[in-house]
Formats: C-alpha cells, sequence, structure tokens
C-alpha cells in the first residue's frame, strides 16, 4: 500500500470548516483513499473513502486530486466533538482488509 | 448495523496471569477479523489476523505463543495475553470487514485497555 503523509496536528475553531490534507504520491491506479478518526480511548471510526471521484456522506467530503496524489477531507462544520486523530490511509482492495496506520492528524476544534 | 464489540473494556492483572479479549461482531458474520495493539502517543499496529476455521497470521514481531488467537465463530475471536508483562501494557483493538450501505469498510471494537502490574 502507497505511504501517506499528514500534518501532525491542525486546530480548527467550533462551527467553521476542517480541511485536513493527505498526500499519497505513489499512489497506483487500483487504490483507494479511506478515511479514519480515532477519538481519545477509543477505536477508531470510518469516514469517507473514495478513488478517484469525490466523495460526500453526512460525515464528511472527500477532495482527491485529479492526479489523485493528494486529498482533502473536510469536515464542513465542526464541532468540539470532532476533536481526534484523522488517518489518512491509502489502500487496494487486493492487499486484503488489514489497514496500515500511519501517524494521522491530531485535530483539536476548539470553543 | 455492523457493530462490533469487546470484553472486557478494561482490565488490570499481574504479571505472569495470562488474560483473555474477546472480540464479537453483533449484527454480521466476520470470517476475518484483525487484532491491533496502540502504545502511549502512537499509532494503531497490526498484530495478527484472525481467520475462521483457520490458524491466524501474525505480524513480524509478534510472538504467536505469547498472542493467542482463537476465532471459534463467525461472530466471535479472541486474544489471549499469556504470561502478561508490564510491557505488554497496551490499548488492544479489534475490528472485521464488513459492509454498510454498498461500500466495504473496517469496523473497530471500542478497544481494551490491558494494566500489567
Amino acid at each position: 500500500d502507497a505511504k501517506t503523509t499528514q500534518p501532525t496536528s491542525m486546530d480548527c475553531a467550533e462551527g467553521r470548516a476542517a480541511n485536513l490534507p493527505c498526500n499519497h504520491s505513489t499512489i497506483s491506479g487500483n487504490e483507494y483513499v479511506y478515511w479514519y478518526r480515532q477519538i481519545h480511548s477509543q477505536g477508531p471510526q470510518y469516514i469517507i473513502h473514495g478513488l478517484k471521484n469525490n466523495e460526500t456522506n453526512e460525515m464528511a467530503s472527500l477532495i482527491i486530486t485529479e492526479d489523485r496524489k493528494s486529498s482533502t477531507l473536510i469536515l464542513p462544520h465542526a464541532t468540539l466533538r470532532d476533536t481526534a486523530v484523522y488517518y489518512c490511509i491509502v489502500r487496494s482492495r487486493d492487499s486484503g482488509y488489514a489497514l496500515n496506520f500511519g501517524k494521522g492528524t491530531s485535530l483539536l476544534v476548539t470553543p | 448495523g455492523a457493530v462490533v464489540s469487546q470484553h472486557p473494556s478494561w482490565v488490570i492483572c499481574k504479571s505472569g496471569t495470562s488474560v483473555k479479549i474477546e472480540c464479537r461482531s453483533l449484527d454480521f458474520q466476520a470470517t476475518t477479523m484483525f487484532w491491533y495493539r496502540q502504545f502511549p502517543k502512537q499509532s494503531l499496529m497490526l498484530m495478527a489476523t484472525s481467520n475462521e476455521g483457520s490458524k491466524a497470521t501474525y505480524e513480524q514481531g509478534v510472538e504467536k505463543d505469547k498472542f493467542l488467537i482463537n476465532h471459534a465463530s463467525l461472530t466471535l475471536s479472541t486474544l489471549t495475553v499469556t504470561s502478561a508483562h508490564p510491557e505488554d501494557s497496551s490499548f488492544y483493538i479489534c475490528s472485521a470487514p464488513g459492509s454498510l450501505a454498498g461500500k466495504d469498510e473496517q469496523f473497530f471494537g471500542p478497544g481494551t485497555r490491558l494494566t500489567v502490574l
């Protein structure tokens, strides 16, 4: 699976959009971009994933650049409960279901 | 739907004793489950893949005789930490692949915090 690079930490004011970037310059054509988050002392939670088209669900939006070398997770109206570590993971369906977690981005949403 | 539970949520044990952690898929079946370990302020590290009806596969550096995995049924996998020592103190998390709203994803349990005295 391709490696990802994320900023170590970010801050966001409550109610504002949180934009979390991820670089995956070595991504291959059959690899998906997955986002999970982990609130302190809990198990990770799935957020969203995509291949090349932008995706949106009730939690977030995923914007993938045309060359697929980077992506951005957008939380449109961050709340205090969105404070968590966000993991961007690139995975091929052929590599099985195990996830290779990097260090992620620690997002702090402030009042 | 697609809930994974773990039991216990936390456990404290004495050095040298064994501890069993259960991982259950509550409303779906999982022929494969995964066990991760997370030390403080670190990311999750995959320990092993639990396979129903066959032996677990372990990641490099994980002692299979120390971390016994049994995938007893399509909804239950257990991880037994044998002869636990303080360095085994960690947050243990299991996951199972499933499908929700037509999309494949990984469902994680809430984790088990093990403290070995």
